[in-house]
C-alpha cells in the first residue's frame, strides 16, 4: 500500500491561496511530515516539516490535525512561479533506515495567469 | 556558499559501458543519498550512506554500485547490468544530529545510454 496519497494535478491562479492535501492513514506515532517542491530539471527543495497543529514559515503554512491521518499544504497567494511539483513524505529519517525516503508521484500543482 | 554538486549536468554513454556520476557535498552532513526519477514519475531510492564505509540498497539497487570512502563524497556507479539506465539521477544529503533533518538535493545527472 502507499504510504502517502496525493491529488496528481491541480490548477489554480495567480494571487489565490492553494491547498494541497495528503493522506497518510498508516502514519506511525514518530513519523513526520514533510513537504518538497521540484521544478523540471532540478532537485526537490524543502519547504516544510511539521508533526502536529499547524506550522507554517515564510512561503508555506502546515495543518496537520489531530488525528495526524492527513497534512494541507497551504501556499499563500500563488505565482506563476509556484507551478512545480509538490511531494508529501511520511517517515522518521532520524532512526537511520530508508523509512521516510519515499517520493510518491507528487502533485503537479500549475498556476494560470 | 554550501550544497550539493553533482557533475556533469549531461552525460551520454554507450550501451554495456559503466558509467560513474559524481556527488559532493559541503553542508558536513553524515547522511547522503542517490535516487533516480523518470519522465512523470516520482523519485525512486536507489542506494543510501548513513555515515563512511557504510551503505544501504534503496527499493533499486540492482545494477548500481556506491562508495562512502569520504563524507563528502558518494559516487554511483551505473553498470551494464542495469537495463534501463536512462534517467535523472539526483543525489541528496542530510545531517543525522538533528531529528528527522530534511533532504538537501543537488541539481541532478541526465544520463542517456544509447
Amino acid at each position: 500500500l502507499a504510504k502517502t496519497t496525493q491529488p496528481i494535478s491541480m490548477d489554480s491562479y495567480e494571487g489565490q491561496e492553494v491547498n494541497i492535501t495528503c493522506s497518510h492513514n498508516n502514519i506511525a506515532t514518530n513519523d513526520y511530515i514533510t513537504w518538497y517542491q521540484q521544478f523540471p530539471s532540478q532537485g526537490p527543495r524543502f519547504i516544510i516539516q511539521g508533526y502536529k497543529t499547524k506550522v507554517t514559515n515564510e512561503v508555506a503554512s502546515l495543518f496537520i490535525p489531530a488525528d495526524r491521518k492527513s497534512s494541507t499544504l497551504s501556499l499563500p497567494r500563488v505565482s506563476l512561479s509556484d507551478t512545480a511539483v509538490y511531494y508529501c513524505l511520511v517517515g522518521d529519517v532520524t532512526g537511520g533506515g530508508a523509512d521516510g525516503l519515499t517520493f510518491g508521484k507528487g502533485t503537479h500543482l500549475i498556476i494560470q495567469p | 556558499d554550501g550544497g550539493i554538486t553533482q557533475s556533469p549536468k549531461y552525460l551520454f554513454r554507450k550501451e554495456g559501458q559503466n558509467v560513474t556520476l559524481s556527488c559532493e557535498q559541503n553542508l558536513n552532513h553524515d547522511a547522503m543519498y542517490w535516487y533516480r526519477q523518470d519522465p512523470g514519475q516520482g523519485l525512486r531510492l536507489i542506494y543510501y550512506s548513513q555515515i563512511v564505509n557504510d551503505f544501504q540498497k534503496g527499493d533499486i539497487a540492482e545494477g548500481y554500485s556506491v562508495s562512502r570512502e569520504k563524507k563528502e563524497s558518494f559516487p554511483l556507479t551505473v553498470t551494464s547490468a542495469q537495463k534501463n539506465p536512462t534517467a535523472f539521477y539526483l543525489c541528496a544529503s542530510s545531517r543525522r544530529d538533528r531529528e528527522n533533518s530534511p533532504l538537501h538535493f543537488g541539481n541532478g545527472t541526465r544520463l542517456t545510454v544509447t
